[in-house]
């Protein structure tokens, strides 16, 4: 079974602080991976997606992926307190399929 | 910005009766999906459509769902008899190469 997995957290760090949130997952082949935030009883809002290995860089986003090592990142600079949110990374094995998604790492950013 | 427009916000409804949730995409669009979320879940993939078919389907879209895009804007998912375990939130989704997700439909089956 094609996974993606998450550390669930919860990450606390204080106002400020570089937060960072990890996936792995388990096919080679997946192609791109996004990374999404969540809001309790909110939809997912897209943050950035990736799919080359290496940093991509969104104002305080940087996403990082390492296709050999199967790992998937997100740094969070200066971080909010209206940072604070459940983080769902999710991977597609082909162009425009499905995505599949780890079940996400609660973030609190605390003043 | 563009953005998909789902409705309704929340649907209360009786085992056993049929429901419709509704999606309306990003209007240049032309990959569309839905996925649930069981309280305090992961985000499932439930069905893929694209040029008014149905690319993809995970193991819970059995025969009780359907989608289809009836009059070229919407996009609907059907359930035809509503267990209890159907309640969750349902996410309309559709792509260009990114992927962005409707506010939701919260289906009670009580």
């Amino acid at each position: 079974q094609k996974e993606v997995e998450q550390n669930s957290g919860p990450l606390s760090v204080p106002e400020g602080a570089i937060a960072s949130l990890n996936c792995t997952y388990s096919d080679r082949g997946s192609q791109s991976f996004f990374w999404y935030r969540q809001y309790s009883g909110k939809s997912p809002e897209l943050i950035m997606f990736i799919y080359s290995n290496g940093d991509k860089e969104d104002g305080r986003f940087t996403a990082q992926l390492n296709k050999a090592s199967q790992y998937v990142s997100l740094l969070i600079r200066d971080s909010q307190p209206s940072d604070s949110a459940t983080y769902l990374c999710a991977g597609e094995l082909t162009s425009y399929g499905k995505l599949t998604f780890g079940q996400g790492t609660i973030l609190t950013v605390h003043p | 910005e563009p953005e998909v427009t789902q409705t309704p916000s929340h649907q209360v409804t009786q085992m056993g009766q049929e429901v419709i949730l509704r999606c309306v995409p990003i209007s240049n669009h032309l990959y569309f999906y839905w996925y649930r979320q069981i309280l305090g879940q992961k985000v499932e993939f439930l069905v893929s459509f694209y040029n008014n078919e149905i690319s993809e389907k995970s193991e819970i879209f059995d025969d009780q769902f359907s989608v289809e895009r009836p009059d070229g804007s919407n996009f609907t998912l059907k359930i035809r008899s509503t267990k209890l375990e159907d309640s969750a939130m349902y996410f309309c989704a559709t792509r260009d190469r990114s992927a962005f997700f409707g506010q939701g439909t919260r289906l009670t089956v009580v």
